[in-house]
């Protein structure tokens, strides 16, 4: 049965940092692009960012690209989320999402998603 | 960025009503769409992928249809189950984007 268990949200000052973690089970994390979908409470839903399945290719929306990094480590089979300068309009249950097709790059809609973690930036 | 349009916003229908969500592109996206089920404090679940393909598991009453820049969601006879908030995603360029979201309520 595949799982994916989000950790690490929280409250923080606007300007703060935190990250978010997802440990992924029941499929082979390693052959599988993954990423971060974020909802803030009462709005729709919000691709965050993206990454391929070595790490090395990586993609990020605009709203958050130059302050949030999106990582791996496949040998612990999780997905990590480092959000820097947190913004007020940040604040949203972030998802991890696991991609949907086996391939090197990116492929695109979504097969799995965790239960997600709040994050509010508020002061 | 490719921006999606879904309507209507909400839909009030009753059980065993036939239901049809549009979604719009702003770009051509061939048919790299996905669709969607939301429940209240639940992460979304998928339906379709490739603009009708049917993900394992989901009843056959959701079907998908469209390519370009139009598509549709259609749920054949509405059950107590499908109240929900269903939302669409196209996947054929970054940054992925997805639609507002469709309310289904009970009439």
């Amino acid at each position: 049965e595949v799982q994916l268990l989000e950790s690490g949200g929280g409250s923080v000052q606007p300007g703060g940092s935190l990250r978010l973690s997802c440990e992924a089970s029941g499929f082979s994390f390693s052959t599988y692009a993954m990423n971060w979908v974020r909802q803030a409470p009462g709005k729709g839903l919000e691709w965050v960012s993206g990454i391929s399945t070595s790490g090395y290719n990586t993609q990020y929306a605009d709203s958050v690209k130059g302050r949030f990094t999106i990582s791996r480590d496949n040998s612990k089979n999780t997905l990590y989320l480092q959000m820097n300068g947190l913004r007020v309009e940040d604040s949203a249950i972030y998802y991890c999402a696991k991609d949907g097709v086996a391939t090197i790059s990116f492929h695109g809609y979504f097969d799995y998603w965790g239960q997600g973690t709040l994050v509010t930036a508020s002061s | 960025d490719i921006q999606m349009t879904q309507s209507p916003s909400t839909l009030s229908a009753s059980v065993g009503d036939r239901v049809t969500i549009t979604c719009r592109a702003s770009q051509s996206i061939n048919n790299w769409l996905a669709w969607y089920q939301q429940k209240p404090g639940k992460a979304p679940k998928l339906l379709i992928y490739k603009a009708s393909i049917l993900e394992s598991g989901v009843p056959s009453r959701f079907s998908g249809s469209g390519s370009g820049t139009e598509f549709t969601l259609t749920i054949s006879s509405l059950q107590p189950d499908d109240f929900a908030i269903y939302s669409c995603q196209q996947y054929s360029s970054h940054p992925w984007t997805f639609g507002q979201g469709t309310k289904v309520e009970i009439k």
